[in-house]
């Protein structure tokens, strides 16, 4: 049982490039979610999902994409990076957060944009 | 909005000492409450939760009461040890139609001194 794993654990980009961080659970949870963690901000919400095939925006969407095609699965796309996205950015799962849900997160992919 | 406001950190304290982090929140609905701990490098994994009014969460030694009435959700401690040193992160998720989420603060950092 692996919990949530993430990929990669660091990458840099150069401003305008994209890429996608891969995120992925083997504990059958319909919910997942996306956060970026800033200094002295706490985590923010990016995206979320209830399940495969439905997402929603959070706090902090823009500049970035999200698909949920299996239940296991829940990718992050960067279309064109910016310097303000450099973070540190967490993917968790669990049952719904509302209903008491543990969320269980990854270890983090950190991003550098130049 | 749903907001959670916690003590604001870097809290340092000796070994054994008695710990308190504040946490108070604003929600709409019925709010489930968390605290999660994040451990140098790592993700967050959840310490304690408590899902309805007067309900006490306790884990490892840490303990937090679910107070309505003040809307807190203080986390105590008696006794301190060097390998609770963290971050610490009070967080909500009210249920209310449509909304899915949950809501950290900034985060506490903890150190703690032999």
């Amino acid at each position: 049982n692996a919990g949530v794993t993430q990929t990669p654990k660091f990458q840099v980009l150069k401003t305008g490039q994209s890429m996608t961080l891969q995120c992925a659970q083997d504990m059958n949870h319909e919910y997942m979610s996306w956060y970026r963690q800033d200094p002295g901000m706490g985590l923010r919400l990016i995206h979320y999902s209830v399940g495969a095939g439905i997402t929603d925006q959070g706090e902090v969407p823009n500049g970035y994409n999200v698909s949920r095609s299996t239940t296991e699965d829940f990718p992050l796309r960067l279309l064109s990076a910016a310097p303000s996205q450099t973070s540190v950015y967490f993917c968790a799962s669990g049952q719904d957060p509302a209903g008491g849900g543990t969320q269980y997160f990854g270890p983090g992919t950190r991003l550098l944009v130049l | 909005g749903d907001s959670v406001t916690q003590m604001e950190g870097p809290v340092t304290l000796s070994e054994e000492a008695f710990l308190t982090i504040n946490c108070t929140y604003t929600a709409t609905g019925y709010p489930s409450l968390f605290w999660y701990v994040q451990y140098p490098g790592e993700g967050l994994q959840l310490l304690l939760k408590a899902t309805k009014a007067d309900d006490k969460g306790s884990n490892k030694g840490f303990e937090a009461t679910y107070r309505k009435e003040t809307t807190s959700f203080h986390l105590e401690k008696g006794s301190v040890q060097v390998s609770d040193s963290a971050v610490y992160f009070c967080a909500l998720s009210a249920w209310y139609f449509g909304n899915e989420k949950l809501t950290f603060g900034t985060g506490t950092r903890l150190t703690i001194i032999p």
